[in-house]
């Protein structure tokens, strides 16, 4: 089975700060998508980035960058230069390949302050 | 992009009485889709998988006959509480993944806040 853990609850950053949320997943599996996710207020899940397992590269849109350790199996958030608009709940999540079902963290409520 | 559309966003029924919360894919076609439910402050948590022309998969300690689910056509599905209770009070949210060989991304509902009194 898969699982996948968010050990931050709650983090504050200012605002034009950098800030990094945390992400470890496992599987036995070698070949997923690991995606992140936010929940503004209005509570509509939005794809923030994904990652192909199988890519060495990290990801980046933006403001927004991953740091994939698969070893490790450590998938974190950085987002750059934050912004109000960045207030949310932040959620990981891992889909295997060939596979539909989403696994998700627990969320970690970002708040970033004027 | 592709969009779901998720309907009622917000409902309060009263103890005893049924609610129906659909799902519709709006730019493409979902043999699948999936239903969560989402507690204050918590993660989404999977109820039951959608299959267009066959039976929903529920999640273990779903109540299946408490939560039907009728994937009806390749673009709706619908989520029925049955003889809602207080507790059943939550957040329900649909996804659907989108189509292809190599889909990676399930696009989301905007979600239903379902109150009941």
């Amino acid at each position: 089975a898969q699982t996948v853990t968010q050990s931050q609850p709650e983090m504050s950053v200012q605002e034009a700060e950098t800030v990094t949320l945390s992400c470890t997943y496992d599987t036995s599996e070698n070949n997923y998508y690991l995606f992140w996710y936010k929940q503004p207020p209005s509570r509509q899940m939005i794809l923030v980035i994904r990652q192909e397992a199988y890519k060495q590269q990290n990801a980046t849109e933006n403001r927004f960058s991953v740091n994939f350790q698969k070893a490790a199996k450590s998938f974190s958030l950085k987002i750059s230069d934050s912004q109000l608009g960045d207030t949310a709940m932040y959620f990981c999540a891992l889909r295997l390949q060939g596979a539909q079902k989403l696994v998700f963290g627990q969320g970690t409520r970002l708040t970033i302050n004027p | 992009g592709a969009v779901v559309s998720q309907h009622p966003s917000r409902v309060i029924c009263k103890s005893g009485t049924s609610v129906k919360i659909e799902c519709r894919s709006l730019d493409f076609q979902a043999t699948t889709m999936f239903w969560y439910r989402q507690f204050p402050k918590q993660s989404l948590m999977l109820m039951a998988t959608s299959n267009e022309g066959s039976k929903a998969t529920y999640e273990q300690g779903v109540e299946k006959d408490k939560f039907l689910i009728n994937h009806a056509s390749l673009t709706l599905s619908t989520l029925t509480v049955t003889s809602a209770h207080p507790e059943d009070s939550s957040f329900y949210i649909c996804s659907a993944p989108t189509p292809g060989s190599h889909n990676t991304e399930a696009f989301f509902g905007q979600g239903t806040r379902l109150t009941v009194v």
